[in-house]
């Protein structure tokens, strides 16, 4: 069975600082890998997601996250934030089977402050 | 880009009522819908998968006798919350998958419903 772990429940950083975010995950079988931000009372937007392919990913809003495979991560970086970046962050694994299910990680708060 | 929309934002009832939620594709037909669950400060643990014009799939230790899923059309997914009790507090959220795209697609979610059973 898959699963997701971020190891960080909050990262505080400041205004234009670099970011990363981790994710680890476990599987035994080919993943997709996906990225989700949940701004304060809204749904889950993708930020980026890992098929096949390059193992550098860009995403929206300059986010961009790099599979690694022997490490079992896909951890997401940003090099300058924003204030408007505040948000809950999610990792999520799927194993593509025929309903594509998502499993998600606990989520990361990151709070940007300036 | 693809919009889902949940109905109500939010709702307080009383322990021992039932609450129905909607969840809507706006501009998209959606074969696929997910209800999700979301504790505070937690993960969001998939419920329920819901295809259109057949039974919905429920995750292990989901009771589909107290959660009700319809998805009548390609549009419109409910989630009923039967005979509601404080414990099912919680934050629902709905997702659509877009009609005919691969199983590795995107999901699109709705905003969430938060329901407080007193």
């Amino acid at each position: 069975a898959q699963s997701v772990t971020q190891l960080d429940s909050q990262v505080p950083v400041f205004e234009e600082a670099p970011v990363e975010l981790r994710c680890n995950y476990s599987s035994s079988v080919s993943v997709y890998l996906f990225w989700y931000v949940q701004y304060p009372n809204q749904g889950l937007q993708l930020l980026l997601k890992y098929l096949s392919g390059s193992t550098l990913v860009k995403g929206i809003n300059g986010f961009e996250a790099e599979f690694n495979k022997s490490q079992t991560s896909f951890h997401l970086r940003k090099p300058s934030v924003h204030i408007s970046d505040t948000a809950e962050y999610f990792c999520a694994v799927s194993d593509g089977g025929s309903q594509g299910n998502l499993i998600f990680g606990k989520g990361t708060k990151l709070s940007v402050k300036p | 880009g693809a919009v889902v929309s949940q109905h109500p934002s939010w709702v307080i009832c009383k322990s021992g009522t039932s609450v129905k939620i909607e969840c809507r594709s706006l501009d998209f037909q959606a074969t696929t819908m997910f209800w999700y669950r979301q504790f505070p400060k937690q993960s969001l643990m998939l419920m329920a998968t819901s295809n259109e014009g057949s039974k919905a799939t429920y995750e292990q230790g989901v009771e589909k006798d107290k959660f009700l899923i319809n998805h009548a059309s390609l549009t419109l997914s409910t989630l009923t919350v039967t005979s509601a009790h404080p414990e099912d507090s919680s934050f629902y959220i709905c997702s659509a998958r877009v009609r005919s795209q691969s199983y590795t697609d995107t999901q699109y979610f709705g905003p969430g419903t938060r329901l407080t059973v007193l």
